[in-house]
């Protein structure tokens, strides 16, 4: 089975500017769940898809969006980007939706804003 | 305040040692995750738990739900365990994921 496939691995932006970053969920997996870290921090809950719906958000503004496609897959998309939107975003699929579930990570994708 | 606590923030074993992290939450959860996050970024889900205890070769997880606490716990530390260790739950809307800051573990030889 294949895990979770992100990209771009790393990648440079400039401020203003707007950046997709993409997601292949592991086989067999319905829902994805999209994470900031940033440097020497935890992770932060950004936003969760289930069926192709946004089921769930952590505090984070409008400017992040996403998607997730019939396949699974999903992105992220920062509008505007700001310097403090530098971080490790890091994307994980899981099974289904509610309950208890094992998280399959990607290796993220770390964007840098200049 | 965050809604998930991990203590300690650093920690550093010699090797053999036996390691404890704690993590305490104040939400209501339906999971908790352990997490395991190496050098440049990737993580690996140790153990996931709704109740009780759960074994994997040399670490063990607990979780008392009463009580809001955690523990993950490492036998016979080895310098291959160095890593950040996480501390994530899911809200028991099933909807919302909250994490501790993580505990850096470095095992010296």
């Amino acid at each position: 089975e294949t895990g979770v496939t992100q990209s771009p691995t790393h990648l440079i932006k400039t401020r203003g500017q707007q950046v997709t970053l993409r997601c292949s969920s592991q086989s067999g997996h319905n829902t994805v769940s999209w994470y900031q870290q940033a440097l020497g921090q935890g992770p932060q809950f950004i936003f969760q898809y289930y069926r192709e719906e946004e089921n769930g958000r952590g505090n984070f503004p409008p400017r992040f969006s996403g998607l997730q496609f019939p396949n699974y897959s999903s992105e992220l998309n920062v509008n505007a980007l700001e310097l403090d939107d530098s971080a490790l975003y890091l994307c994980a699929s899981s099974p289904r939706w509610g309950g208890a579930n094992v998280l399959t990570f990607g290796a993220g994708s770390r964007l840098t804003v200049l | 305040k965050n809604e998930v606590e991990q203590s300690p923030q650093n920690l550093t074993a010699q090797e053999g040692e036996f390691i404890t992290i704690n993590c305490s939450y104040s939400v209501g959860i339906s999971a908790l995750h352990w997490l395991q996050q190496h050098p440049g970024g990737g993580i690996v889900s140790l153990f996931m738990l709704s109740s009780g205890k759960k074994k994997h070769g040399r670490l063990i997880a607990t979780i008392n739900i009463q009580e809001k606490h955690s523990s993950l716990h490492i036998t016979a530390s080895h310098p291959r365990d160095s890593a950040v260790y996480i501390c994530a739950v899911l809200s028991n809307t099933g909807n919302q994921f909250y994490f501790g800051t993580g505990t850096s573990l470095t095992v010296i030889p």
